[in-house]
């Protein structure tokens, strides 16, 4: 138990659907990250937030669409998927200043989607 | 981002030492070596990291070599939960105010036999 928490952990979607992956941190973090982690690739970072604001983008298409209405959550709408999407959704946290510094990152267990 | 690289996969023995190597030649000054492992079905995990000196937790060690251009995780007494991929990331202690992305490449595949 990390203390990072994510549903659901598994969704299965048309490419039609919208719906909406939800991570949730108990550890008084300010930063929080969505990663991706496809078949046979590294893991790849998507969205950073630190303290609410989006500081990192990593190109990501815009049919991922992160929210983060506080520090404690953090949510990833999906809409109009593409089967090459299907994939492990990774969440993590960190404690994070403004001045800099190095910290840990918290994963959550991951959400695995897979787009028909 | 400076590079890491690992080899893709070790195999060792149940309750023997394991000594997984990483090189980062391209290493500068402020860059921190982490280590994070990721076990079948569940998201990465923290390990250890460390700037200059050798690093000692509950989980490994970690030894740095003089330059900074290698360094080596250190599993003392592995045991099978410790079968796992295990990445060697740098992070640059001034970037991101201390909310930076991790660079994750392949990692090292341990595999520990009984």
């Amino acid at each position: 138990e990390t203390g990072v928490t994510q549903t659901p952990r598994h969704l299965v979607m048309g490419m039609t659907n919208k719906k909406s992956l939800k991570c949730e941190q108990h550890l008084g973090h300010n930063a929080m990250y969505w990663y991706k982690q496809s078949a046979k690739k590294p893991l790849e970072l998507m969205f950073v937030y630190n303290f609410k604001e989006q500081t990192e983008n990593n190109s990501v298409p815009s049919r991922f669409s992160p929210e983060c209405p506080n520090s404690s959550h953090l949510f990833l709408h999906l809409h109009t998927l593409q089967p090459e999407d299907s994939a492990l959704y990774l969440c993590a946290s960190s404690q994070s200043t403004l001045a800099g510094g190095v910290y840990e990152q918290y994963f959550g267990p991951g959400t695995r989607l897979t787009v028909t | 981002d400076a590079k890491t690289t690992q080899p893709n996969s070790m195999e060792s023995n149940e309750e023997e030492p394991v000594h997984l190597p990483c090189n980062h030649s391209t290493i500068s000054g402020t860059d921190y070596i982490h280590w994070y492992r990721q076990l079948p079905s569940q998201g990465p995990e923290y390990v250890i990291h460390g700037l200059t000196s050798n690093v000692n937790n509950r989980m490994a060690s970690l030894a740095i070599a003089e330059d900074r251009k290698s360094s080596t995780l250190i599993l003392h007494r592995a045991t099978l939960r410790d079968a796992a991929v295990y990445y060697c990331i740098l992070r640059d202690g001034f970037g991101g105010g201390g909310a930076d992305g991790l660079t994750f490449g392949k990692g090292t595949h341990l595999i520990i036999q009984p």
